[in-house]
């Protein structure tokens, strides 16, 4: 049962366009949302997060926007860049049980071409 | 700060040898978790820790042994490896809500 889903496993995107990146989730407990980079031999690093409380949060080029009632949440990079080709892990927090337990989506490979 | 760090970065196993993939984290955070990364599953959740001394399970705990004797410390034990454990592991300690990751060990179960 896959409670955090990235339905698309690739994104390829011109140098300067927007990249949108998406994540779907089942389970209404979660309340707090996390964007991952991971490049190829490295660990994920941290990248933006979203309270449920919020519908947006912005950093830099950055934004991730929240929508609770369709249990969907997006990532945004404009404008996209030959570094942030990576792979993006969405992951979700029930903070009420404890901030630990992260889960994590199957990932989407983003290619930003030149 | 070296922030999260994880030995081995590779290690190959015979099927049936145990062995202790090591992490530390020099951010004295109360918690830590190890995950699995396999194709097309994402990361998976073994086990976490809440502070020293305090263990629990995640999503796939079988096969696996963790303790936490220090804050900074949380060591990841395979009693009897099976091929079933080839992936990449990777351990975490969590900040205010974020995690920050380790490089990551690549095992691989023969």
């Amino acid at each position: 049962d896959q409670q955090v889903k990235q339905n698309s496993p690739s994104l390829s995107v011109q140098e300067g366009r927007i990249s949108i990146l998406n994540c779907d989730y089942t389970n209404s407990m979660f309340d707090y949302f996390l964007w991952y980079k991971k490049y190829p031999a490295e660990g994920p690093t941290f990248l933006i997060s979203i309270s449920s409380i919020k519908d947006k949060n912005e950093d830099g080029r950055f934004t991730v926007f929240l929508n609770k009632s369709a249990k969907h949440l997006s990532l945004h990079i404009v404008p996209s860049q030959p570094g942030d080709s990576a792979v993006y892990f969405c992951a979700a927090n029930p903070l009420t049980g404890g901030g630990n337990k992260l889960t994590f989506g199957t990932g989407t490979q983003l290619k930003v071409e030149l | 700060n070296a922030g999260v760090t994880q030995t081995p970065k590779f290690q190959v196993l015979k099927t049936g040898q145990s062995m202790t993939l090591q992490c530390a984290q020099d951010m004295n955070h109360e918690y830590m978790s190890w995950y699995r990364q396999d194709p097309g599953m994402g990361l998976r959740l073994i086990h976490y820790s809440v502070g020293a001394g305090i263990t629990d399970q995640g999503e796939v705990p079988n096969g696996y042994n963790v303790s936490r004797s220090t804050t900074e410390d949380f060591p990841l034990r395979l009693l009897s490896a099976a091929p079933s454990q080839t992936s990449v592991y990777f351990c975490a300690s969590r900040g205010e809500y974020e995690q920050y990751f380790g490089p990551g060990t690549r095992l691989t179960v023969t």
